[in-house]
């Protein structure tokens, strides 16, 4: 298997741009996870699907970001408009999960390093 | 809000040294800690799930081990070498939601 999947790898935009991330996640795998990686805060969950159903998105910082998985290889994570806060790598992440049951390795994709200006 | 801390934030160790971290968390709404590895520039990489006060796990040279009731986890690196050099990152599981230590930065000196 190829691994979680996530394009663009590096992406600069300018501040007001709209931002897209993508993410294929291991097949198989009905988790899937989308964390940001700064320096102030370390790596935090923005948002966790289930069966592409979006489960726990407390962690989103604002409306200017959103997430959705159309189907069971595929989400885009967006931004829009972008600032310049928002530069970070974003990393997606997936998992097997067991019914009811918490404990399973999450595979990281690669991660986008984002730099907005 | 749940909070996991690591000690120490960074280490520098000669090739060859033993060396070992602690990772504390809240032990309420405990299901798993995870321990991961991160290279710059890659993706963290799993090491260890561990779900069992007194867990135990090995790999290699690295081992864990868990006390859920005092909220700790330690890892150990037996005799480290430079390709050992990373951030070793602890999660604490709650319920799929993972919630990172700010991690320890290890680096081996040839």
């Amino acid at each position: 298997d190829a691994g979680v999947i996530q394009s663009p790898r590096h992406e600069v935009t300018e501040m007001g741009q709209e931002v897209t991330l993508r993410c294929k996640p291991i097949s198989g795998h009905d988790y899937l996870f989308w964390y940001r990686q700064t320096m102030m805060r370390g790596l935090e969950l923005l948002i966790y699907f289930n069966n592409n159903v979006p489960i726990d998105d407390s962690g989103m910082p604002e409306d200017r970001f959103s997430a959705k998985m159309p189907n069971a290889s595929f989400s885009t994570l967006k931004i829009q408009p972008s600032e310049p806060r928002d530069s970070a790598v974003y990393f997606c992440a997936s998992s097997h999960g067991l019914a009811g049951g918490p404990g399973e390795t999450q595979y990281f994709g690669p991660g986008t390093r984002l730099l907005v200006l | 809000i749940l909070n996991v801390e690591q000690s120490p934030q960074s280490l520098h160790v000669q090739e060859g040294d033993s060396t070992n971290f602690t990772c504390s968390f809240p032990s309420s709404n405990f299901y798993a800690l995870h321990w991961y590895r991160w290279e710059t520039a890659k993706s963290p990489e799993a090491l260890f799930v561990m779900t069992l006060n007194g867990d135990e796990k090995k790999k290699g040279r690295i081992s864990a081990t868990l006390n859920t009731k005092e909220g700790y986890s330690y890892l150990y690196i037996k005799g480290s070498q430079p390709e050992d050099s990373a951030t070793y990152l602890c999660a604490l599981d709650s319920s799929y939601k993972l919630i990172f230590g700010s991690g320890t930065r290890l680096l081996v000196r040839p």
